[in-house]
């Protein structure tokens, strides 16, 4: 199946607020509560930051939050901060006959 | 605590073959579905395929199918990621992961650190 579709890029002032969307299909995204987000800094394997659209794992600063509306789904960042750089990327279930499918990644500026 | 890590750095040749490996500690390796993930120079992620080391349960992503061999030892806690033949397009940054899957639901908690893969003549 096809990559989620997410913004090549987004960007954000500290302190301020950004979204990330991901839109996929009926099939996916709008399919089923199984969104997930993952944070990459350069260099480092992926971290978990969101799963099942809006919860989040242990560890993972209130500052990030998850959301869905029908296909499109969307991390928003609030309250920026430097660390907050880095690539994002949006994974969904896709059926049983499915590993899933990612997004092509957003990068994040902090400006 | 969960721990996935993974050999080191390689470097072939096309038409070589190549075993690399992914170590599991800290949970119970057989009960856990264990997979890899290829993430090309610059490019995102992508799903290659799964085992369950429990009962040997493999299933490969379309475009991985006959293209790569996922295996697991589970008396060592090991998954393995295998090509026989190598090309320079399968230059890239392989991540082992480990999927939780319950009932149309799917994250990964846990990642390897990496192995970065090249093949060059």
């Amino acid at each position: 199946q096809s990559a989620l579709t997410q913004p090549p890029s987004a960007s954000g002032s500290p302190g301020q607020s950004v979204a990330i969307s991901c839109t996929g299909t009926s099939s996916d995204v709008g399919g089923y509560n199984s969104v997930s987000w993952y944070q990459q800094h350069p260099g480092k394997a992926p971290k978990l930051m969101i799963y099942e659209v809006s919860k989040r794992p242990s560890g993972v600063p209130d500052r990030f939050s998850g959301s869905k509306s029908g296909n499109t789904a969307s991390l928003t960042v609030s309250g920026l901060q430097a660390e907050d750089e880095a690539d994002y990327y949006c994974s969904s279930y896709a059926g049983t006959n499915s590993l899933g499918v990612f997004g092509g990644g957003t990068k994040l500026t902090v400006l | 605590e969960v721990h996935l890590v993974q050999s080191g750095a390689e470097v072939k040749k096309p038409g070589e073959s190549l075993k690399i490996s992914c170590l599991g500690s800290g949970y119970s390796f057989t009960n856990y579905w264990i997979g890899w993930v290829r993430q090309m120079p610059g490019k995102g992620l992508e799903w290659m395929g799964i085992i369950y080391p429990g009962d040997s349960d493999t299933r490969y992503s379309p475009s991985f199918q006959g293209q790569v061999t996922i295996s697991a030892d589970k008396s060592i806690s090991t998954a393995y990621l295998q090509w026989s033949s190598l090309k320079a397009s399968d230059t890239a940054m392989y991540y082992c992961a480990r999927p939780i899957l319950v009932r149309g639901l799917i994250r990964i908690d846990s990642w390897g650190q990496g192995t970065l893969v090249t093949v060059s003549s």
